[in-house]
């Protein structure tokens, strides 16, 4: 079983600031991670896949980075509408599942 | 636009069925995988089932495996997961999204609430 884990718990940003997170998982994922945003009560967007390809219409402030064990989704300007949960997701294997990570809270400080 | 609305939630008892629909528009969707994701209440994401475009290969997680399924029309463009057996902890929004992998599209949800 691959466990991930998403760090920090909870990440508290002034507006304008940079943020970086971080996800990592017990085993290889061979770059196959998928970054989303949550806003609260809206479903989650794409943002990141193949660890560094941005979804379409995805702003250039988020850039996704790591390889092997360890990626990171960084935030380059924070904005309002960035403040929201974000979770990584794992995909490197078939048949599914497709676990996705416990999930970075991004609040404002 | 990729659209996708899903439908069919409510009240269950437990030990109960219900079945949650989700039409899309704007996409291919005969080649088009399909996955169904839940999140509940407070909690973070969970992939439940995903389904080939014919409909011919069904994937689910271990915590629903022999109690969901999950189907399509693809003349209707609509995704289905019938759910039977119901517990408390399935309540959930349930999202439909496209993507055999990570998903690019989402629905608005559609809630589940499994309570006595």
């Amino acid at each position: 079983e691959i466990l991930m884990t998403q760090s920090p718990a909870t990440l508290s940003v002034s507006p304008g600031e940079r943020a970086t997170l971080s996800c990592r998982a017990s085993q290889d994922f061979n770059n196959n991670v998928a970054w989303y945003r949550q806003k609260p009560g809206q479903a989650p967007r794409l943002l990141i896949y193949g660890a560094s390809t941005r979804a379409t219409g995805v702003p250039a402030r988020f850039s996704g980075s790591g390889s092997g064990t360890e990626f990171n989704l960084t935030i380059s300007s924070l904005q309002s509408e960035d403040f929201a949960v974000y979770y990584c997701q794992y995909y490197n294997h078939w048949p599914p599942p497709f676990t996705f990570g416990p999930g970075t809270r991004v609040d404002i400080k | 636009d990729v659209q996708l609305v899903e439908s069919g939630g409510g009240l269950v008892q437990p030990g109960g069925s219900l079945r949650v629909s989700c039409v899309a528009s704007g996409l291919t969707f005969h080649n088009s995988w399909l996955t169904w994701v839940r999140q509940a209440p407070g909690k973070g994401l969970e992939w439940v089932a995903n389904i080939k475009p014919d409909g011919n290969e069904k994937y689910y997680a271990d915590s629903v495996k022999g109690r969901f399924t999950v189907s399509r029309d693809n003349v209707k463009n609509s995704l289905f997961l019938q759910m039977n057996g119901l517990r408390p902890e399935d309540t959930a929004v349930y999202f439909c999204s496209v993507g055999p992998y990570y998903s690019d599209h989402w629905g608005q949800g559609t809630q589940v609430t499994v309570s006595s």
